[in-house]
């Protein structure tokens, strides 16, 4: 079956703009995942949604970025006024149900901010 | 709060040999699970391979195997018979297991280079 999706797969922005970044999760799949890497670095948490639970925003560096889920299916991570710091590669995952499934992850988003 | 460490530098193996990649980490939970991705330079993350807490056997997937030592809290990944197609970027990563059977975060090491040599 279609596996996660993100678009766009590239974004150049000006810092100071706002950006959003889709992930479509695997069909199904109850949490969701979005997760942040810069260059040479490991995987850095984000937000998590589970299902109609309220999200685990705990990750989230600052109040400008935010995501919403809708309908338990696309989420939408926005990020207000990027700067220069927020250029990496944003990747969503989705896993399904509880237990300890591991997590599908997209393409990424590689954002530019110049 | 939950720490994976993955010291080594970046990893050469010869073709058809085994190597090892070293993770070891930190935690509280009494119940966790322990994950391999392999990132290669397209980009994307390939889960490989899961071991939980409690298991008593080390998992196994394929090429891939888990050396798990509950006390010494690594977790290594042990790669048979390398093949060139391996080359890439590799991640431990490991989350909580709640009663509740919820999913969470995972939280990940800074990643292992391997190159595999023809």
């Amino acid at each position: 079956g279609a596996g996660v999706s993100q678009s766009p797969s590239n974004k150049v922005t000006e810092k100071g703009k706002d950006v959003e970044l889709r992930c479509d999760p695997i069909s199904g799949h109850t949490a969701l995942y979005w997760y942040r890497q810069s260059l040479g670095q490991g995987l850095e948490f984000l937000i998590y949604f589970q299902g109609n639970s309220a999200p685990d925003k705990s990750g989230l560096p600052s109040d400008r970025f935010s995501a919403e889920r809708t309908g338990g299916s696309v989420s939408t991570l926005t990020i207000q006024r990027t700067q220069q710091e927020d250029s990496a590669v944003y990747l969503c995952a989705s896993s399904s149900g509880t237990g300890v499934y591991e997590q599908y992850f997209g393409p990424g988003t590689r954002l530019t901010v110049t | 709060a939950q720490k994976i460490t993955q010291t080594q530098p970046g990893m050469f193996v010869q073709e058809k040999e085994a190597v090892t990649l070293d993770c070891t980490y930190d935690t509280s939970d009494q119940s966790y699970g322990l994950f391999w991705y392999k990132q290669p330079s397209s980009g994307e993350m390939i889960f490989l391979i899961y071991q939980g807490s409690y298991d008593e056997q080390n998992a196994t997937e394929g090429r891939y195997s888990l050396n798990f030592q509950k006390a010494r809290k690594s977790a290594n990944l042990v790669i048979s018979a390398s093949q060139l197609g391996d080359s890439a970027m590799y991640f431990c990563a490991m989350r909580e297991i709640v009663r509740t059977g919820a999913n969470s975060k995972l939280t990940f090491g800074k990643g292992i280079t391997l190159s595999v040599r023809p």
